[in-house]
């Protein structure tokens, strides 16, 4: 079945970086799309990348583009958001998700998310 | 981009009926078949419930249904069940080649 687990969140200073990771198995990760979307606590969803099956094409969110940057490492079947001058309003759980086989904007599959605060 | 519109919260009694309206613009739910909905229960993933408006992924109740007309897409929920209490989202592609979602539907069951 289809796991994605997620890791690197922390508790960050504004105008810091950081980098998450998503371990992908149980699907062949290159043939695959793959998101990320993140949620601030008490606050509604909030798609934030994209990334094609095979890192050709990159879409952000307005809020973090020039800021996030999505890649992959096939070999390693892992997904990273290089997140970097973080703000306090970057502060959420932030979910890996592998798009569906019908249409990249399909968010098919979740991990459990890891939580990023940004605060001084 | 603003989210979707849609109600903060919606409220149905067990075995009843409830409809939940996901409203965004002629550049995203409007002018695709790309409405998806997705159930959130507290502390917990999300996880897909409809996609490109009316079909459900395999596991998923036939109790869940998806329609659209023009720029309102809309979740029905029949038989309402205890474990159906939860938020749910809608979302959307968009001529701006990104994902957008609505901002949420607290549904309570009585």
């Amino acid at each position: 079945q289809v796991q994605l687990v997620e890791s690197g969140g922390g508790v960050v200073q504004p105008g810091t970086s950081l980098r998450l990771s998503c371990a992908a198995s149980g699907f062949i990760f290159s043939d695959y799309g793959m998101h990320w979307v993140r949620q601030a606590p008490g606050k509604g969803l909030e798609w934030v990348a994209f990334i094609w099956y095979d890192g050709s094409s990159k879409y952000y969110a307005d809020s973090v583009r020039g800021r996030f940057t999505i890649s992959r490492d096939s070999s390693k079947n892992t997904l990273y958001l290089e997140m970097n001058s973080l703000r306090v309003e970057d502060t959420a759980v932030y979910y890996c998700a592998r798009a569906g086989s019908g249409g990249w904007y399909l968010v098919e599959y979740w991990g459990q998310g890891t939580l990023v605060t940004v605060s001084s | 981009q603003s989210a979707l519109t849609q109600p903060a919260s919606v409220s149905g009694s067990p075995g009843q009926s409830i409809t939940i309206s996901c409203t965004g613009t002629s550049s995203d739910v409007g002018a695709y078949k790309y409405v998806s909905w997705f159930q959130q229960h507290p502390g917990k993933a999300p996880k897909l419930m409809i996609y490109d408006v009316t079909n459900r992924p395999s596991g998923v109740s036939n109790r869940f249904s998806g329609s659209k007309s023009g720029n309102t897409a809309s979740l029905t929920i029949s038989g309402l069940q205890p474990e159906d209490e939860a938020d749910y989202y809608c979302s959307s592609y968009t001529s701006s080649s990104s994902v957008i979602f609505g901002g949420g539907t607290k549904l309570t069951v009585l």
